[in-house]
């Protein structure tokens, strides 16, 4: 079955500095993957959506890539700030589009003053 | 977009007991997706709940246990029966947006379970 694995250790940076998550995955390539925040107590919010066919998508700060040789997407944040600390969580749908959704464990991200 | 109450955010229950959680959305939705994150972990998917069929459950989780009702196309609950301590859980419904493959999913806040 698909698995998703993202590092669990928590990501310790810098404020200014660019923050990179890594989320991997086993088995076939999903037609696209996103990436969600979670802050504690609060369900995950939506950030980017990648499909398979696009080699980059970029919002304002955050840039993700989607490598299907590798089983890998990359999640940038640049020029980061304390209130981009967070747990973030890759998801891959694994309903052909129904948005039924298998997600990582999460990278937690605390970004220092 | 979609917005997605649920009720109770949170409660302490005794084991052995029941708890529903109900899950409100803001507009006509097809699928419905019940998760569950335990304490330090990520979201594992217990079931999807399509109005006027049976829910269908992931594997390790039972409709006994589990059981869903979704009466319309805004509404489901989900029932914890005759909990345990490692039911103690956030458990989160969650909504595709419109659009088929193209959209983000959309979380209500979640419940928070306490089972002592």
């Amino acid at each position: 079955s698909q698995k998703i694995e993202q590092n669990s250790e928590a990501l310790n940076i810098q404020e200014g500095k660019t923050a990179t998550l890594t989320c991997n995955y086993t088995n076939y390539s999903p037609a696209y993957l996103q990436w969600y925040r979670q802050d504690p107590g609060r369900g995950p919010v939506f950030l980017l959506l990648i499909r398979e066919n696009e080699k980059e998508k970029r919002k304002e700060r955050l840039k993700v890539t989607f490598d299907t040789t590798l089983k890998q997407s990359l999640f940038h944040i640049t020029a980061s700030q304390p209130a981009d600390s967070a747990t973030y969580l890759c998801a891959l749908d694994i309903s052909g589009g129904y948005n039924k959704l298998i997600f990582g464990a999460g990278t937690r991200l605390a970004v220092h003053p | 977009s979609a917005v997605i109450s649920q009720k109770p955010s949170r409660d302490i229950c005794q084991r052995g007991t029941s708890l529903t959680i109900q899950c409100q959305v803001d507009s006509q939705v097809t699928m419905m997706f019940w998760y569950r994150q335990q304490p330090g972990q990520s979201l594992t998917l217990i079931a999807t709940a399509n109005q006027g069929s049976e829910a269908t459950y992931e594997s390790g989780f039972v409709i006994d246990k589990f059981p869903i009702s979704r009466p319309n196309l805004t509404f489901s609950t989900l029932t914890v029966s005759n909990m345990s301590p490692e039911d103690s859980s956030i458990y989160l419904c969650s909504v595709a947006g419109t659009g088929f493959g193209n959209t983000e999913a959309f979380f209500g806040q979640g419940t928070r379970l306490t089972v002592v």
